[in-house]
Order: C-alpha cells, then sequence, then structure tokens
C-alpha cells in the first residue's frame, strides 16, 4: 500500500474553510485517494475520494494535485461538529480490499 | 439512512473467555470487514468478507479469531479464548461495491 504523509494536528476557526493536505507520493495509478474522519471514539466515517478529478459532495471537496503526489481535503464552512481526525487513505478500487488507517490529522475548531 | 449496527457496545470478559461481537451490515452490502482500535493507536484491518469467505486477513488475525455470516443479516466476530491485548474498539463495516466502506459504532471489549 502507497503510505501517506499529513500533518499531526491543525486549528480552524469555526465558519472559515479548513484545508486538510496530505502527500501520496508513491501513489501507484489504479489507486484512489479515500478520506475518514473519526469523531472522538465513534466508527470511522467516509467523506469522500477521487482518482485524479476534483471531487465535491455534501460534505467536502478534494483537490488532487495534475501529478496525484498529493491532495486537499476541504471542509467549506467548519463547524465545531468537525473536530475530529481525519485520515487520508490510498487504496486500490477492487471492493474487498482494507483501508489502511495512518495516525491521520487532528483537526480542532475553535469557537 | 440505513446504517451498520453493533452489538453489545460494551463487552466484558475473563481472560481465556470466548466471546462473539455481532454486527448487522446495511442490508444490500455485499463486502464486509472489521477492525479495531486499541486506546490511544491506530485503526487496524483484522479482516474481509466477501460471498462467503475471507478475501483477506492481517496478522492479527491468528487462528483464535473467526468470522461468520450465520444468516443474511449478521456478521460476527468471535475470539475463542481471549487475551488482555484483546481488550480494544472493535469496528464491523460493510460497503456495497466496495468503494466507501460504512462503519458501524464499535463494540468496546475489555479482557480482565
Amino acid at each position: 500500500d502507497a503510505k501517506t504523509t499529513q500533518p499531526t494536528s491543525m486549528d480552524c476557526a469555526e465558519g472559515r474553510a479548513a484545508n486538510l493536505p496530505c502527500n501520496h507520493s508513491t501513489i501507484s495509478g489504479n489507486e484512489y485517494v479515500y478520506w475518514y474522519r473519526q469523531i472522538h471514539s465513534q466508527g470511522p466515517q467516509y467523506i469522500i475520494h477521487g482518482l485524479k478529478n476534483n471531487e465535491t459532495n455534501e460534505m467536502a471537496s478534494l483537490i488532487i494535485t495534475e501529478d496525484r503526489k498529493s491532495s486537499t481535503l476541504i471542509l467549506p464552512h467548519a463547524t465545531l461538529r468537525d473536530t475530529a481526525v481525519y485520515y487520508c487513505i490510498v487504496r486500490g478500487y477492487f471492493g474487498n480490499e482494507k483501508l489502511t488507517f495512518g495516525t491521520g490529522t487532528r483537526l480542532t475548531i475553535i469557537p | 439512512e440505513p446504517e451498520v449496527t453493533q452489538t453489545p457496545s460494551h463487552q466484558v470478559t475473563q481472560m481465556g473467555q470466548e466471546v462473539i461481537l455481532r454486527c448487522v451490515p446495511i442490508s444490500n452490502h455485499l463486502y464486509f470487514y472489521w477492525y479495531r482500535q486499541i486506546l490511544g493507536q491506530k485503526v487496524e484491518f483484522l479482516v474481509s468478507f466477501y460471498n462467503n469467505e475471507i478475501s483477506e486477513k492481517s496478522e492479527i488475525f491468528d487462528d483464535q479469531f473467526s468470522v461468520e455470516r450465520p444468516d443474511g443479516s449478521n456478521f460476527t466476530l468471535k475470539i475463542r479464548s481471549t487475551k488482555l491485548e484483546d481488550s480494544a474498539m472493535y469496528f464491523c463495516a460493510s460497503s456495497d461495491r466496495g468503494n466507501e466502506q460504512f462503519f458501524g459504532p464499535g463494540t468496546r471489549l475489555t479482557v480482565l
């Protein structure tokens, strides 16, 4: 599995956009970038995934660089409920492939 | 909105005892997984299950562990003889096409 590198922690003011970076310089051509988050000790929650195009859903936007070696997760208007650990995971698209979690980025939203 | 459910939410057991952790995946999902998270550590993959058989298992998933889909709705993880180091949060997940995995709330297993 390709490895990812994320900052250990970040702060963001409530109402502002939270931009979470991730480096995945060894990603291979058929691997996707997935983002999950874990609020306190709850089960991880899927946020978004992408291959090479930018993606947007109701939760977030995912910007992947043209060379695919890095990406940024954007939470457009962060709320206190977005305080969580965010995981960037590189994974193949096959259904039975596992998720390999790193230590993620602990995002704290400041009131 | 459909969700993965897990029971019990907390299980306390004595070392050497057998435990069964239960999960009800989202209906019509085809891929099933177990992960665990020891307090303060990363979420670790245990096993994936598809078409009534194990697809992949990690080194953690040794002979003490087994999984079963006894009927059309439940997905269970059995630990035959628990050890102190099995104390962790155990998360079940399911997926329909294998892209996004939906996780349950977890079962906290405490081995005394």
